[in-house]
């Protein structure tokens, strides 16, 4: 079935490092890709957003770009800051199996001032 | 506005006890979801409701029934609650069309906390 693997975290950085958390999908077809932001306490925020290969989402500073050939949609920040701190999940979806979010396990980002 | 709005935020409650939690949307989308976000923050899809129709049920016991009265509204209701259940209960909802789902929303979930 479809799935989604993460790098392990947690993710320690100092403010204005430069961050990539790798994503990794397989799946049937041609998925969607995600990726979310939960900070401490909250629901999962939409970070952005890919839906073919090539595609390059971007918000706030972070970006992703739909890789096929490698099957991976890593994100990207080239200057942190502290409130950038959260859980960020990558997640797929596809019409393969009904419009469902498939999760990874989720990093988590700690920057320190 | 909020857009996906969950009730309560923290529900504690005893084993054996049957709760309930509610979810509306203010988004006219025409999808909504359950999601359950365990202990190590990992995400799984429980239910899903297009137009009112159950369209997805993963393997989840059948003391977890969902229950839509309408597009903008889907609830949870759990019974004979048990120290597993204890997890945060996501909401969502997005736009199903074409065969292509678009982005969901989340709510703020429920923090359940089974003693």
């Amino acid at each position: 079935g479809d799935s989604v693997t993460q790098m392990e975290g947690p993710v320690t950085l100092s403010e204005e490092a430069f961050l990539t958390i790798n994503c990794t999908y397989t799946a049937t077809g041609y998925p969607s890709l995600f990726w979310y932001v939960q900070y401490p306490g909250e629901g999962l925020q939409l970070l952005l957003k890919a839906t073919k290969a090539d595609d390059k989402g971007s918000n706030k500073g972070f970006e992703a770009t739909y890789r096929k050939e490698t099957t991976s949609f890593h994100l990207e920040k080239g200057s942190v800051q502290v409130s950038d701190s959260a859980v960020y999940f990558c997640a797929l979806s596809s019409p393969s199996n009904t419009g469902k979010l498939i999760f990874g396990q989720g990093t988590t980002l700690q920057v320190k001032p | 506005d909020t857009a996906v709005s969950q009730t309560p935020k923290y529900l504690v409650t005893q084993m054996g006890n049957d709760k309930s939690i509610k979810c509306e949307q203010n988004l006219g989308h025409d999808t909504m979801y359950w999601y359950k976000q365990d202990s190590k923050k990992f995400l799984k899809i429980m239910f899903s409701y297009n137009n009112k129709e159950l369209i997805i049920n993963e393997t989840v016991p059948n003391r977890f029934s969902p229950k839509s009265p309408d597009k903008a509204h889907l609830n949870l209701h759990i019974n004979s609650l048990e120290l597993g259940d204890s997890a945060v209960y996501f909401c969502a909802s997005s736009q199903f069309y074409g065969g292509q789902t678009y982005e969901q929303y989340f709510g703020p979930g429920t923090r359940l906390t089974v003693t």
